[in-house]
């Protein structure tokens, strides 16, 4: 059974950092990993989507890689805003015909103005 | 373009009761899933639908919950009758094909009394 383990759980910087958000996974045979944010009482927004035979995709002052035989994902923020401020959440499309994502239990960050 | 709609936003019920939750996923996206997000257990798969069809409801936790879509705009997830570990925000996401980018509606937060 996949696992999505994302870390830290909490992250608290100023802003204007850079920063990296971790996503590791246990099964490497994945279809795609996509990075959502989640502000407080709503939905999901789709950040970034990585195709398995991709290594990286880039939106903006986000950059999302992949190395899929390491199980890892990491999510890039450049010059940090506190825009920025949200849940951050990985998960993972699985490979083998099946569907439905495995999610992370996210990131939550905080940028300090 | 409208995106993935959730109704109620909000249902408050007591113990028992019945409880049904809507979702209009965005028009044109052929592949309908539910989940489900506590604060223990994070975001969970219940069940999803590839062109109105039922796949997989593994993940729905008890016969309590049943799902159906009787068309490409429309589906429900009814919670009969309801308990208090039930309470958890429920939501419904669309994507183009069964393991394309999600996107999520705003969800569903229910509280059982």
């Amino acid at each position: 059974k996949q696992e999505v383990t994302q870390i830290p759980a909490a992250l608290s910087v100023p802003e204007g950092e850079n920063l990296v958000l971790n996503c590791s996974f246990t099964d490497s045979a994945i279809y795609n990993l996509q990075w959502f944010r989640q502000d407080p009482g709503k939905g999901l927004t789709s950040l970034l989507l990585i195709q398995s035979s991709q290594r990286e995709q880039t939106s903006g002052r986000l950059n999302a890689s992949l190395d899929k035989s390491s199980g890892r994902s990491t999510l890039y923020i450049a010059a940090s805003q506190p825009g920025d401020s949200a849940t951050y959440l990985c998960a993972v499309g699985p490979g083998g015909g099946a569907d439905g994502l495995t999610f992370g239990k996210g990131t939550h960050l905080i940028i300090q103005p | 373009d409208a995106g993935v709609i959730q109704s109620p936003r909000h249902e408050v019920t007591e113990m028992g009761q019945e409880v049904t939750l809507r979702c209009k996923p965005i028009s044109g996206h052929n592949s309908l899933f539910w989940y489900r997000q506590t604060m223990m257990r994070g975001l969970e798969l219940l069940i999803y639908f590839n062109n109105n069809v039922p796949i997989d409801d593994s993940g729905m936790p008890e016969d309590r919950f049943s799902a159906k879509m009787p068309n490409a705009s429309f589906s429900t997830l009814k919670i009969q009758p309801s308990e208090p570990r039930d309470s958890a925000v429920y939501f419904c996401a669309s994507s183009l094909s069964s393991n394309g980018e999600l996107f999520f509606g705003e969800g569903s937060r229910l509280t059982v009394l």
